[in-house]
Parts: C-alpha cells; sequence; structure tokens
C-alpha cells in the first residue's frame, strides 16, 4: 500500500525566515500532489496542486516543487509570519483517489 | 469557492449509542464525498468513499457495519457510527470534490469531535 511520509512532526523557525517542509512517497505514483494546511480543531484547507507533468508551482509567499524520480515534494513558505503556524498535509491523488500525509507541525516565533 | 457544512462539530454520547454526522455542499453538487478520521496529532485516515445513489466503498479494516454510510442526493452524505464505543471517539471529518473545479481540490467540512463515555 502507499507510503506518505512528511518530514519532522514538527517544525520550529524564525519570523522571516523561509520554512521547507518535505513530503516523500513511496509505492505510489499520483497525477498530482496538493498541499492543505489545517488549523486545530478545524478540518484542511487546500493551498496549492502541482501535477505530475510540472516541477514547480507558486502562489504569493508558496512554493511547491514536485521530483516523481525522487517521489518527493517540498513547501516552501518564505517570508514566514506567525499566522503561518498551523499543521500542513501534503496529499497525493489520481482520479477519484486521495490519501494524506502524516501532517508536520509548524511553528513560526516572533 | 464550494462550502462544505458539517453538522455537529462536536457531540458526546453514551457508549452503546448511535450517532449520525451530516455533511452537506452548499453550492455544488457532490457526487462523492469522503469521510476521513483523524486522531490527536495525527494524519486523515480515509474510511471511505461515500457515492450518491449507489454504496460507499470502504477502506481496508474500516467495518461497514460499524460506520454505515448514506448518499442519498448529491449535496449530502452522512456517517452513522453505530453502537459507539469510546475507542470510536476521534475527529471525523467529511469531504467533497467539485468537479467543475480542475484543481481537482477538497473541500473539507469543519469536522465533528465525537467523544463516547
Amino acid at each position: 500500500s502507499q507510503k506518505i511520509e512528511q518530514n519532522s512532526e514538527a517544525l520550529n523557525i524564525q519570523e522571516g525566515k523561509t520554512a521547507t517542509l518535505t513530503c516523500n512517497y513511496t509505492n505510489y505514483s499520483p497525477a498530482y500532489l496538493q498541499w492543505y494546511r489545517q488549523d486545530p480543531g478545524r478540518g484542511p484547507v487546500f493551498l496549492l496542486l502541482i501535477r505530475e507533468n510540472e516541477k514547480e508551482k507558486r502562489k504569493e509567499r508558496l512554493k511547491v516543487t514536485f521530483d516523481t524520480t525522487l517521489k518527493q515534494s517540498l513547501f516552501h513558505i518564505t517570508a514566514s509570519q506567525p499566522a503561518d503556524s498551523a499543521t500542513y498535509l501534503c496529499a497525493l491523488g489520481r482520479r477519484n483517489q486521495f490519501y494524506f500525509g502524516t501532517g508536520t507541525s509548524l511553528t513560526v516565533i516572533p | 469557492g464550494a462550502v462544505v457544512s458539517q453538522h455537529p462539530s462536536r457531540v458526546i454520547c453514551k457508549s452503546g449509542t448511535s450517532v449520525k454526522i451530516e455533511c452537506r455542499s452548499l453550492d455544488f453538487q457532490a457526487t462523492t464525498m469522503f469521510w476521513y478520521r483523524q486522531f490527536p496529532k495525527q494524519s486523515l485516515m480515509l474510511m471511505a468513499t461515500s457515492n450518491e445513489g449507489s454504496k460507499a466503498t470502504y477502506e481496508q479494516g474500516v467495518e461497514k457495519d460499524k460506520f454505515l454510510i448514506n448518499h442519498a442526493s448529491l449535496t449530502l452524505s452522512t456517517l452513522t457510527v453505530t453502537s459507539a464505543h469510546p475507542e470510536d471517539s476521534s475527529f471525523y471529518i467529511c469531504s467533497a470534490r467539485d468537479w467543475t473545479d480542475r484543481n481537482e481540490k477538497l473541500f473539507f467540512g469543519s469536522g465533528t469531535q465525537l467523544s463516547v463515555l
């Protein structure tokens, strides 16, 4: 079965720095990869999608890369702010299948 | 953007009772909805895929008789936890996909925190 792992359960960085989160997967060939943000006690909120034939996607302070050879996606938040503190989930999908990673809890320290 | 409404947000029940959770797509039709379970500080675990007008598809290890799913219309899916026990206590989240959205993203409900005493 597919396995999706995200780097360290928790990540603490200083405000203004770039946060980099990783998502590694095995036993699966996704057509696309998505990143979601989840705040405590809430459902996840969609941030970005990148398809298997794309290398990089950007949206404001967010950047996602997708390497299907390494089976890895990197998620960057530049100029991080305390409001970016949340849990970030990667999700792999193909047609009607969606599988989520373990999540990384990000804390941006003022 | 699309909105998914989930109710109730929190429920406390006695062991042995059944609990129904509703998931509605408010401004789009959802032929498929997904039900997830999430334990504290863990990721979302897909329980089942709910298809309008047909039987749900359950993931391996999820008891279909325990977690009854009904998707009677294009905007409503329900999850009933039957004869709930303390080990069923968890955060349950539904999601739906708007097929007109080429981003293929999921829209999530706000979740239901179930506590079984």
